[in-house]
């Protein structure tokens, strides 16, 4: 088991360029979450997923980002056009039966935008 | 609303002391706590876990205490050592959903 992949490790883009983060979950998972982790908010919830489907994205900050799931092995999630204030480190996550099981975190993708 | 406090945000002790680290929520339908261990440029990891319908749960070194009427649960750890150096954090399950809501961590560093 290769655990919860994640690409790119790090990110560095100018202001107002399209970025994607991209996920591949553990497999047999059925749960898949995006977290956010800053100095200041700590690990925010940003979307997740079940069976493919997004079930809740009240975390996700504003129209900018974006975040798919095609199929059971992989999921993106787009930020455009990017701002500085998004710079952090953010984490893909998979669970077998959802938040009541442990979650499986990837190594995260480092984003830093100038 | 969803909240999960943790305290202390940093923690100091000497190698072989206890550490203890606490997490109050305020979700009554919470049922799921959980406790990540995060070392530098690295993932969060699971360390333990507790459901509501237990009181304690230990592993080795790391024991969980879990008292729902006060919506309170703590992490022990016993006989530190320098690798216990890290941030930890608490997660609470919210309601009948399936997100985990984390407490703002506790940075521990042991010194030998």
């Amino acid at each position: 088991d290769a655990g919860v992949i994640q690409s790119p490790r790090h990110e560095v883009t100018e202001m107002g360029q399209e970025v994607t983060l991209r996920c591949k979950p553990i497999s047999g998972h059925d749960y898949l979450f995006w977290y956010r982790q800053t100095m200041m908010r700590g690990l925010e919830l940003l979307i997740y997923f079940n069976n493919n489907v997004p079930i809740d994205d009240s975390g996700m900050p504003e129209d900018r980002f974006s975040a798919k799931m095609p199929n059971a092995s992989f999921s993106t999630l787009k930020i455009q056009p990017s701002e500085p204030r998004d710079s952090a480190v953010y984490f893909c996550a998979s669970s077998r039966t959802g938040g009541n099981s442990p979650l499986h975190f990837g190594n995260g993708t480092r984003l830093t935008v100038t | 609303g969803e909240n999960v406090e943790q305290h202390p945000s940093t923690l100091s002790v000497q190698e072989g002391d206890s550490a203890v680290i606490k997490c109050t929520y305020s979700d009554s339908a919470s049922n799921y706590f959980p406790w990540y261990k995060q070392e530098l440029g690295k993932r969060p990891q699971l360390i333990i876990d507790i459901r509501s319908n237990v009181g304690e749960k230990k592993d080795q070194r790391i024991a969980v205490t879990l008292n729902k009427t006060a919506k309170h649960f703590s992490l022990h750890i016993t006989e530190t050592q320098p690798e216990d150096s890290a941030v930890y954090f608490c997660a609470a399950s919210k309601g009948n959903t399936d997100k985990l809501i984390f407490g703002t961590g506790t940075r521990l560093q042991v010194f030998p």
